[in-house]
């Protein structure tokens, strides 16, 4: 199984040029996450989809947008990089059930802002 | 909101020795406590949760967390470090809304 798949690995923008993080699961979960990892500071929850047509903000949602294009495809969209946007952006799947039920998450997407 | 805090950003262990990783949150009852673990350029990855079915919680690779509702922890441990246990670790809390707060993480190196 390849469970969450984040492409693309690495990147690297400069200032102001806009980017698409893409993000697929095969696990059939009807939740999926973005967050962003800094030193530091853990790992904070951009959006998340509880299900397919649904979006909602969470902890840093600024200069950020998400689109769930189906079950499968949740996509993270930068209009306007700027340097402070420098981070390692991790997706995240979640099967629906009890609250302790796992996230799973991708090998994260590496993105440097010039 | 929920919030955890993890006490001391690295710990460093020799190998064969107790791995100690302190956890603290912040959570209505009851809380929803995950531990997770990441290795160089990875994702992250479940060591274990808590379930509220028993307070000891045994995980993969040989740690274990114990539930303390009293001192509202969650410590994770491991008798014998490894050097494969180098790596860095995220205690996390779950709201009812399924969202995860994560802890700030700490990083474990393992000495020969």
């Amino acid at each position: 199984n390849a469970g969450v798949t984040q492409t693309p690995k690495f990147q690297v923008l400069k200032t102001g040029q806009s980017m698409t993080l893409q993000c697929a699961q095969d696990m059939n979960h009807n939740s999926m996450y973005w967050y962003r990892q800094d030193p530091g500071m853990g790992l904070r929850l951009i959006y998340y989809s509880a299900s397919e047509g649904t979006t909602d903000k969470g902890e840093v949602p600024n200069g950020y947008n998400v689109s769930r294009l189906n079950k499968r495809e949740f996509s993270l969209r930068l209009e306007s990089a700027a340097p402070s946007q420098t981070s390692v952006y991790f997706c995240a799947s979640r099967v629906d059930g009890s609250i302790n039920q796992p996230q799973h998450f991708g090998d994260g997407t590496r993105l440097s802002i010039l | 909101a929920q919030s955890v805090t993890q006490l001391g950003s690295h710990v460093s262990v020799s190998e064969g020795a107790l791995v100690l990783l302190r956890c603290n949150y912040s959570s209505s009852v009851p809380p929803y406590l995950f531990w997770y673990v990441q290795y160089p350029n990875q994702g992250l990855q479940l060591l274990l949760k808590y379930t509220s079915a028993a307070t000891l919680v045994k995980g993969i690779n040989g740690f274990e967390a114990e539930f303390k509702k009293s001192e509202t922890s969650f410590h994770l441990t491991k008798p014998s470090a490894h050097m494969s246990d180098a790596a860095e670790y995220f205690c996390a809390v779950s709201d009812r809304d399924y969202k995860l707060s994560f802890g700030a993480g700490t990083t474990v190196t393992v000495r020969a």
